[in-house]
């Protein structure tokens, strides 16, 4: 059974610090790998997206690395804001597969404080 | 600017009763997809449609039912809810068919069966 698995669960930073977020997966074939991130209360939004191909891409503060030979991707957030405080949610689609080939990770909950 | 709703945010309802939760994109996608996060699971996906008048069961979809008369409506229905159906309900539409497509997500509606 195709499975995503992230860690840590939750994560507390100071505002300014770094930190890297891990996502490891058994999805196969693979297609793509997607970062959400969701804000309390609300629907996840899209950070970024790698296919095969592609083993880095950022978004602003925001760097998502996929190493598709060990299945491991990382989100490593920079100078950390406050408004960073959400769950990190990692999503990996099975090659060939429709909306049913998505497979969703629990999340990373993140809590930054000043 | 296009959007996707969900109404209500909120519901409280009571075992056996009949539920439907509405959703609502102004974007003029075809796919649009249901969604349920509880804790200790990542989304889980209950039904989702690739355009009018077709639908499909996902992974979670007994006890659920949707139906697409038009681009932008596809409410979910829950004929007899049960209180192993209280959890936090995304709508989500995209543009693109196949896995590389990105989702936009709704707000969530928050609904309890007791």
């Amino acid at each position: 059974k195709n499975q995503v698995e992230q860690s840590p669960q939750s994560l507390i930073i100071l505002e300014g610090k770094n930190c890297t977020l891990q996502c490891n997966y058994t999805v196969s074939p693979f297609s793509n790998l997607r970062w959400y991130k969701q804000d309390t209360g609300r629907g996840p939004v899209s950070l970024t997206i790698m296919t095969f191909s592609e083993n880095t891409k950022s978004n602003g503060r925001y760097t998502a690395t996929l190493d598709a030979d060990t299945k491991q991707s990382s989100l490593h957030i920079t100078a950390s804001q406050l408004s960073d405080s959400a769950s990190y949610i990692c999503v990996v689609s099975e090659g060939g597969g429709g909306a049913d080939g998505l497979t969703f990770g629990k999340g990373t909950h993140l809590i930054i404080q000043p | 600017d296009a959007e996707i709703t969900q109404s209500p945010r909120h519901k409280i309802t009571e075992t056996g009763r009949q539920v439907t939760l509405a959703c609502h994109q102004t974007w003029n996608h075809n796919n649009m997809f249901w969604y349920r996060q509880d804790l200790g699971h990542g989304l889980r996906l209950i039904h989702y449609s690739y355009g009018v008048q077709d639908t499909n069961k996902g992974e979670v979809s007994d006890g659920y039912s949707v139906s697409r008369s038009n681009t932008e409506d596809l409410p979910l229905t829950l004929e007899s809810a049960a209180s192993s159906q209280t959890s936090v309900y995304f709508c989500a539409s995209s543009e693109l068919t196949g896995s590389i497509d990105t989702q936009y997500f709704g707000p969530g509606t928050r609904l309890t069966v007791l």
